[in-house]
């Protein structure tokens, strides 16, 4: 099957830093790369679409400055959270499609981030 | 864009029994529709989907059925257990965006619980 890692799975950091989440497609070549946030106990809210090789499509309301998105490779993409506040706090999770069934999103664990 | 509803929002059904959760879609243009499952802390699973050429689709316990026509679908478990407990999600992609990405739209989720 599709496996996607994401890395890492908890990180705490102080108010003002910047963090990097990482997401990797294992077996398969992901064409598309989909980053998503979600608060506790409420559904998946997309961020942003990223294709290998061009900039990123963010959603409506999500600050193109604030979430980084670089998707170097096919197997890889990346979520820097710059100068990270405590409302930053949540859930991350990329997705990447392109495997065996090419419709299908193949979701990484998950990221919890903690800014105090 | 796509605006998906879920119902019921929580759910208890007692091990063994069967468990439906039911979800609407407004974008006609929608051929594709997943449900999955996320646990605790983690990232969600794909558990079935079905695409819009097909009104039924069953996996083992687990059975996707499709209301073009209504624009509805729905998710039956049958014989349920304990580790069926968890937040399931549907999601429809709606048209697709300039790049042919369907971005899905999630449901707002269902928190069932089996009770032993």
């Amino acid at each position: 099957g599709a496996v996607v890692s994401q890395h890492p799975s908890r990180v705490i950091c102080k108010s003002g830093t910047s963090v990097k989440i990482e997401c990797r497609s294992l077996d398969f070549q992901a064409t598309t790369m989909f980053w998503y946030r979600q608060f506790p106990k409420q559904s998946l809210m997309l961020m942003a679409t990223s294709n290998e090789g061009s900039k990123a499509t963010y959603e409506q309301g999500v600050e193109k400055d604030k979430f980084l998105i670089n998707h170097a490779s096919l197997t890889l993409s990346t979520l820097t959270v710059t100068s990270a506040h405590p409302e930053d706090s949540s859930f991350y999770i990329c997705s990447a499609r392109g495997g065996p069934a090419k419709n299908i999103q193949y979701f990484g664990a998950g990221t919890r981030l903690s800014v105090l | 864009g796509e605006n998906v509803e879920q119902h019921p929002s929580t759910l208890s059904v007692q091990e063994g029994d069967s468990a439906v959760i039911k979800c609407t879609y407004s974008d006609s243009a929608s051929n594709y529709f997943p449900w999955y499952k996320q646990e605790l802390g983690k990232g969600p699973q794909l558990i079935i989907d079905i695409r819009s050429n097909v009104g039924e689709k069953k996996d083992q316990r687990i059975a996707v059925t499709l209301n073009k026509t209504a624009k509805h679908f729905s998710l039956h478990i049958t014989e349920t257990q304990p580790e069926d407990s968890a937040v399931y999600f549907c999601a429809a992609p709606g048209r697709e965006s300039n790049f042919g990405n369907e971005k899905l739209t999630f449901g707002t989720g269902t928190r069932l619980t089996i009770i032993p």
